[in-house]
């Protein structure tokens, strides 16, 4: 089982580039998430997806955008890479049971490094 | 908005020892709270879970507890070894509209020495 897949595991890029950062998972989850981990700042909430067809911004959103392609899949996209969004990117997944959440489940990270 | 602040920033005990790593949030009004452990270069493992309406999780040596009164949160780890060597993070999850946005703490790193 693989759980959340995330694609590429290491990019760099030339500043103006543009690229997207693929996720999927193999769980049936209906919520998907986009953070990234800066040193001193946390993981940080970019963009979600509380399920297939709909997207929200999170705390972060701006330089990036979305696509929920399918129940499996969430993309981030960066339009115009710029040195600020060097980072590791974490995508994650989860479901609710009920009236409960269930643990959010993340994949690897993407470390991206813009020059 | 809400804030979480998790201390020690850092901690290292030897093996064997018992500890507590401590999670504070400013707002009270929480769906639940998530530990979570992450290895250097790696995503990060659920630890232990906690909703709102209960006050502890248990999973083998690790106790976490919940104060939503007072926005506090606690993880035991009992016996500790080396293998625990990790960074541990807690989040809050708010709910509601905000339904699995979670808001992190910056996390604890833990060395276990032999």
């Amino acid at each position: 089982n693989a759980g959340v897949t995330q694609t590429p595991k290491f990019q760099v890029l030339k500043t103006g580039q543009s690229m997207t950062l693929q996720c999927a998972q193999d769980m049936n989850h209906n919520s998907m998430y986009w953070y990234r981990q800066d040193p001193g700042m946390g993981l940080r909430l970019i963009y979600y997806s509380a399920s297939e067809g709909t997207t929200d911004k999170g705390e972060v959103p701006n330089g990036y955008n979305v696509s929920r392609l399918n129940k499996r899949e969430f993309s981030l996209r960066l339009e115009s890479a710029a040195p600020s969004q060097t980072s590791v990117y974490f995508c994650a997944s989860t479901v609710r049971r009920g009236l409960h959440n269930q643990p959010q489940h993340f994949g690897d990270g993407t470390r991206l490094s813009i020059l | 908005k809400q804030e979480v602040t998790q201390i020690p920033a850092a901690l290292s005990v030897p093996e064997g020892e018992n500890l507590v790593l401590n999670c504070s949030f400013t707002d009270s009004a929480i769906y639940n709270l998530q530990w979570f452990r992450q290895d250097p270069g790696k995503g990060l493992t659920s630890l232990l879970l906690i909703q709102s309406s209960q006050r502890e999780q248990t999973s083998g040596r690790l106790n976490a507890s919940l104060d939503k009164s007072s926005g506090r949160s606690t993880l035991y780890i009992a016996a500790s070894q080396p293998g625990d060597s990790a960074t541990y993070l807690c989040a809050v999850n708010v709910g509601g509209t905000s339904y699995g946005k979670l808001t992190f703490g910056q996390g604890t790193i833990l060395t276990v020495h032999p």
